[in-house]
Formats: C-alpha cells, sequence, structure tokens
C-alpha cells in the first residue's frame, strides 16, 4: 500500500443496515479523521483520532461510531444507516493534530 | 457564529492568465491556512500552507496571502493552464482548536 486507501469505492445500502467504512494508511500517521462530501457544504468532520487507542467526536457525529485499535486502521460504522447518510466518505491521515492531511479517494455510500 | 466562506460561483478564466480565489473568515483565530486541491471524484490534495505570521507564501505558479485584519486569504494561480481546472478548498486550523475546518471550495475552470 502506498498512502491512504479506502474500501468499498461505492456501496449501495438498504436503509436500516449496518455498513462498516474501512481506511488504512500506511505512513504511520498518528492523526486520522473521517468527513463527509455534500454538495455545497464542503467537508464536515465526522469523527476524530489523535492517536492509537482514541477517538473524538467531530461536527456531525450522530448515527456513526469509530475505532482506533491500532495506528494503520481506522473503520467507521453506520449501526442503522439513513437516507440522510448518503454521501461521499473521505478517510484522511496528518503527522500530527496541526499538520497538512492526506485523504484517500473517498468512498460514495447511497442509503435508499 | 463561526464561518469559512469560499465564492460558490464558479471561476472561468482564459489561459495564461492569473486565477485568484478567495478565503474568508467569520469568528475565527486562525493559527494557519491552508489549500487544497480536488478534482471530481477525488479526494482533496494539499497544495499550500501559511501561518499567521507569514504575508505571503509562493510555490511554483502558485502564491496564497493571508491579512489577519481583513480575515481573509487570497490564492492566486499564474499562467493558468487548462490542467488547472479544479475545485479549490481553503482550510484554517484555529487557535486552542483541534480540527481543521474546511470551507466548501470554488470551482475553477480554465479555458484553452
Amino acid at each position: 500500500i502506498a498512502g491512504i486507501t479506502q474500501a468499498p469505492t461505492s456501496q449501495i445500502l438498504a436503509a436500516g443496515r449496518r455498513m462498516t467504512l474501512r481506511c488504512t494508511q500506511d505512513m504511520r500517521h498518528n492523526a486520522m479523521y473521517w468527513y463527509r462530501q455534500d454538495l455545497g457544504l464542503g467537508l464536515r468532520l465526522i469523527h476524530y483520532s489523535n492517536t492509537a487507542g482514541t477517538t473524538g467526536k467531530g461536527e456531525v457525529p450522530d448515527g456513526y461510531s469509530v475505532s482506533r485499535a491500532n495506528t494503520d486502521d481506522f473503520p467507521l460504522t453506520l449501526a442503522s444507516a439513513v437516507p440522510s447518510q448518503t454521501s461521499v466518505y473521505f478517510c484522511a491521515s496528518a503527522p500530527g493534530t496541526n499538520n497538512e492531511q492526506f485523504f484517500g479517494p473517498g468512498t460514495r455510500l447511497t442509503v435508499l | 457564529s463561526q464561518k469559512i466562506e469560499q465564492n460558490s460561483e464558479a471561476l472561468n478564466i482564459q489561459e495564461g492568465k492569473t486565477a485568484t480565489l478567495t478565503c474568508n473568515y467569520t469568528n475565527y483565530s486562525p493559527a494557519y491556512l491552508q489549500w487544497y486541491r480536488q478534482d471530481p471524484g477525488r479526494g482533496p490534495v494539499f497544495l499550500l500552507l501559511i501561518r499567521e505570521n507569514e504575508k505571503e507564501k509562493r510555490k511554483e505558479r502558485l502564491k496564497v496571502t493571508f491579512d489577519t485584519t481583513l480575515k481573509q486569504s487570497l490564492f492566486h494561480i499564474t499562467a493558468s493552464q487548462p490542467a488547472d481546472s479544479a475545485t479549490y478548498l481553503c482550510a484554517l486550523y484555529p487557535h486552542g482548536g483541534f480540527k481543521t475546518i474546511f470551507g466548501a471550495g470554488t470551482r475553477l475552470f480554465v479555458k484553452a
């Protein structure tokens, strides 16, 4: 792997289903982030992790959960998907909390 | 309320001209500002960072200015090329904060 990867690339999901979006980085960055990007609203922070073992809530955390068991992986889980969670989701990492961020290619999620 | 604003209207310019994009913020005290480029279907890519005590930063054909009195950053692309066509996001990291705040972006079209 080189950089930061996300899976799946896209997904169509029935409302009420559980879904985990995967994010892995190989840069040994301490900080990792999950954003959603909606037209006209820009990137909004869902959850973040400043270092392995810690997580925090961002601007729009409701309906989402994260874990950071190790440095490389930062999965985002939708426990029971709703149509308003239809969006493009980006994972990002950074060496520290006040550095430039490196973004993954994104996951396009549609909840019907 | 706190806001970070970029022109939502697309900017259309002729190849060879200088493109200037604006980022204004309200009720934030940024430690620094960043500019990212985002191509359709891809994640943002970091371009430049400018700190609060810096007036100007350059990188090849790119120039960023930061005016803490006007609460504004300007992003310039000189000798623009069609390949510069993309959406450009500004982002600020506030003093005492723990996360980067992104603007919604401005779409730039450079015509040959």
